[in-house]
């Protein structure tokens, strides 16, 4: 069985300063582990993924996270938000089995709110 | 990267009918499924549509609520029947790509009056 919590439902930053999202999550196997963005009426985008190679993974639009195992978390950061950054962030984990089919847990999402 | 569209892209319906969502990709992909998305919540897995064989369904979902047809490798439909205003969401469909990658369509927003 796996699960992701997002601990933030809503997250408010200053254009310009650091922006961190908290995901940790449950996993039965070796995970896979994405951080999927949606902006209003919009689609949702893949920002990055961790499949088990660097533990430090670098994304789109300057965004990075860390998976640490022992503290089963995979945190979404970026050092300088932007007014685009503005939008839902979801935490998204797969455990790494064929028969699981990739099927794709979704964390509660995190809403983010960039002031100018 | 695989790129997904879907039609139609939002509907408003009456109560008691049903809707088929169409998903077409631009390459052929091995798995693809269905989410529903109700308004404020998060993203939640309907169901996997095989290829060739009937759909595989998550806990709370129904094949006789949320048919599922999968004729290829690059298209599937998922119809909401018997809707009522409780099936008023965003409707996701989404392909399986490299590497554990799920690459998603942009939606079809479905109102329910």
């Amino acid at each position: 069985a796996q699960s992701v919590t997002q601990l933030d439902s809503h997250v408010s930053v200053s254009e310009g300063t650091p922006v961190l999202l908290r995901c940790n999550y449950s996993s039965s196997y070796s995970p896979s582990l994405f951080w999927y963005v949606q902006h209003p009426n919009k689609g949702l985008q893949l920002l990055l993924k961790y499949t088990s190679a660097a533990t430090l993974v670098k994304g789109i639009n300057g965004f990075e996270a860390e998976f640490k195992k022992s503290e089963t978390s995979f945190h979404l950061t970026k050092p300088s938000a932007h007014m685009s950054d503005a939008a839902e962030y979801f935490c998204v984990v797969s455990d790494q089995i064929k028969a699981a089919g990739n099927k794709l847990t979704f964390g509660g999402g995190t809403r983010v709110l960039v002031k100018p | 990267s695989a790129v997904i569209s879907q039609k139609p892209s939002r509907d408003i319906c009456q109560r008691g009918t049903s809707l088929t969502i169409q998903c077409q990709v631009d390459s052929q992909v091995t798995m693809m499924f269905w989410y529903r998305q109700q308004p404020g919540q998060s993203l939640t897995l309907i169901a996997t549509a095989n290829q060739g064989s009937e759909a595989t369904y998550e806990s709370g979902f129904v094949i006789d609520k949320f048919p599922i047809s999968r004729p290829n490798l690059t298209f599937s439909t998922l119809t909401v029947s018997n809707m009522s205003p409780e099936d008023s969401s965003i409707y996701l469909c989404s392909a399986s790509g490299h590497r554990y990658e799920q690459y998603f369509g942009p939606g079809t927003r479905l109102t329910v009056t």
